[in-house]
C-alpha cells in the first residue's frame, strides 16, 4: 500500500459531464501529482501542486482543472466530457518537488466515459 | 525537451532465464533516471534510481539497472526471472532543473512458467 488513496476506482458518466476525482497524499507528503494514463498516449503528466500552490503545468485540457486543499487532498476536476477523455487517471505524492524524490502512486481512478 | 524512450512494447522471457527491459534517454544536463513498476489494476511503484556515482544501481525485488552514459541509456536487469514479475515496466527521468518526471510509454514483461 502506497499510502495514497483516490477515489472513486471507478467512474462511469456520459459525455458532457463533469466529475471530481479525488486524491489524499501520503501521510507527510507536501507535492501532488496528477497523471493520466491510457493506451494510445502513455502516462501523460497533467498537473502539480505543492503545499497547495499550482508549480507547475502540463499537458492539461482547458476542460480540466485542479486544486489542493489546505488539508494537502487534491482535487482533479474533468468537465464537458468527451469520449476521449476515458482514461486511467492517477494520483502520486511526495514529501517535496526534487529530482531526487520518488513518487508514491495511487491505484487510479478509471473513468469510462458512454 | 527531456525525453526517455523503451523501444520494446513487450518482453517475453522463461522463468528462470535472465530478463532486459530496455530505455534510453535525451536529455540536456545529468539525468536523473528511475525505475517503476506497475502490477495489474495497481499504481506504478519505484524500483530504483540513478542519481550519481556507481553505474549498477540494485534495486526492489532482486532487480538492478545500469547506466551507461555514452549510450544514454538505463536498462532494467534481473539474473533470473519469475512469473511474479510479469508487470508494466516503467523508466521514468528528470531532465537538470525540472522535477516533474517524464515517464517512457512502458513494456510489459511477460515471464513464463
Amino acid at each position: 500500500d502506497s499510502g495514497v488513496t483516490q477515489t472513486p476506482k471507478h467512474l462511469i458518466t456520459a459525455t458532457g459531464q463533469r466529475v471530481t476525482l479525488r486524491c489524499s497524499p501520503r501521510s507527510g507528503d507536501l507535492s501532488v501529482y496528477w497523471y493520466q494514463q491510457s493506451l494510445d498516449q502513455g502516462l501523460q503528466f497533467l498537473i502539480q501542486y505543492y503545499n497547495g500552490e499550482e508549480r507547475a503545468k502540463g499537458n492539461i485540457l482547458e476542460r480540466f482543472s485542479a486544486q489542493q486543499f489546505p488539508d494537502l487532498h487534491s482535487e482533479l476536476n474533468l468537465s464537458s466530457l468527451e469520449l476521449g477523455d476515458s482514461a486511467l487517471y492517477f494520483c502520486a505524492s511526495s514529501f517535496g518537488q526534487s529530482q531526487n524524490e520518488k513518487l508514491f502512486f495511487g491505484s487510479g481512478t478509471q473513468l469510462s466515459v458512454l | 525537451a527531456q525525453s526517455v524512450a523503451q523501444p520494446e512494447d513487450q518482453v517475453n522471457v522463461a522463468e528462470g532465464n535472465p530478463l532486459t527491459v530496455k530505455c534510453t534517454y535525451s536529455v540536456s544536463g545529468n539525468p536523473y533516471l528511475f525505475w517503476y513498476v506497475q502490477y495489474p489494476n495497481r499504481g506504478l511503484q519505484f524500483l530504483l534510481k540513478y542519481i550519481t556515482g556507481d553505474n549498477l544501481v540494485k534495486g526492489s525485488y532482486g532487480f538492478e539497472a545500469e547506466f551507461n552514459k555514452s549510450q544514454t541509456s538505463f536498462h532494467l536487469k534481473k539474473p533470473s526471472a519469475l512469473v511474479s514479475d510479469s508487470a508494466l515496466y516503467f523508466c521514468a527521468v528528470f531532465q537538470g532543473g525540472s522535477y516533474i518526471p517524464t515517464f517512457g510509454r512502458g513494456t510489459s514483461l511477460i515471464v513464463h512458467p
